[in-house]
């Protein structure tokens, strides 16, 4: 059991290119969350989805930021026309369908640098 | 507020214990939540304690949990230099799905 899969792991872009996330969720998980990091502090929410759905975007900035879980294949977070302010540490989890009580399952989380 | 607190910063010597404490902020809160990250790696779950509970131990780890106060805990026995990392607690608030996070306390152990 691979465990929740993101890549690249390390990602630099420079200022308006885009920069695409993945997150394969650990085998049998239907749920993804994406959550920001910024440096030194706590994990921000991001983003719900289950598959082809976005249950919750409430912590999404407005514009330039999109996710989408396809039916096949790992959940992309894109952002485009990237600034400086998007460096962070980007992490995915993963949970059952049913029950997300015991914690999520975390990705090693991609970090993106704007230079 | 709407912030999970937590302190930034805490230093222990090898054996001893580490308390690590944690305000959170919803009465409504369902489950909470610590987490351990390493440097340059993700979050690993430690732990959690439903919001009946007030106390649950798990080998070298003991969480209280203080409801009336809004008032969560994590005991480490013995620490080891292994220890070293950011702790994170998270609340899960009423019936939404996403977790709510803390700063994190950056734990060293001394030798």
């Amino acid at each position: 059991n691979a465990g929740v899969m993101q890549n690249p792991r390390h990602l630099v872009r420079r200022r308006g290119q885009e920069a695409r996330l993945r997150c394969s969720p650990m085998k049998g998980h239907s749920h993804v969350y994406w959550y920001r990091q910024l440096p030194e502090e706590g994990l921000k929410f991001m983003v719900y989805l289950q598959k082809e759905n976005i249950i919750d975007e409430s912590g999404m900035p407005k514009e330039r930021f999109s996710a989408e879980f396809p039916k096949e294949g790992p959940s992309i977070l894109r952002i485009q026309q990237v600034v400086r302010g998007d460096s962070a540490a980007y992490f995915c989890a993963s949970s059952p369908g049913q029950n997300p009580d015991y914690g999520y399952t975390f990705g090693s989380g991609t970090r993106l640098t704007v230079v | 507020g709407e912030d999970v607190e937590q302190s930034l910063f805490l230093s222990v010597r090898e054996g001893d214990s580490s308390v690590i404490n944690c305000t959170y902020t919803d009465s409504s809160s369902t489950y909470l939540y610590w987490y351990k990250q390493e440097p340059g790696a993700g979050l690993q779950l430690l732990t959690y304690i439903f919001s009946n509970m007030d106390m649950k131990q798990d080998q070298r780890l003991t969480v209280l949990l203080n409801k009336k106060d809004k008032h969560l805990s994590l005991r480490i026995a013995d620490t080891q230099t292994g220890d070293s990392a950011i702790y994170f607690c998270a609340e899960r608030r009423g019936s939404a799905r996403q977790l709510t996070f803390g700063s994190g306390t950056q734990l060293t152990v001394l030798p």
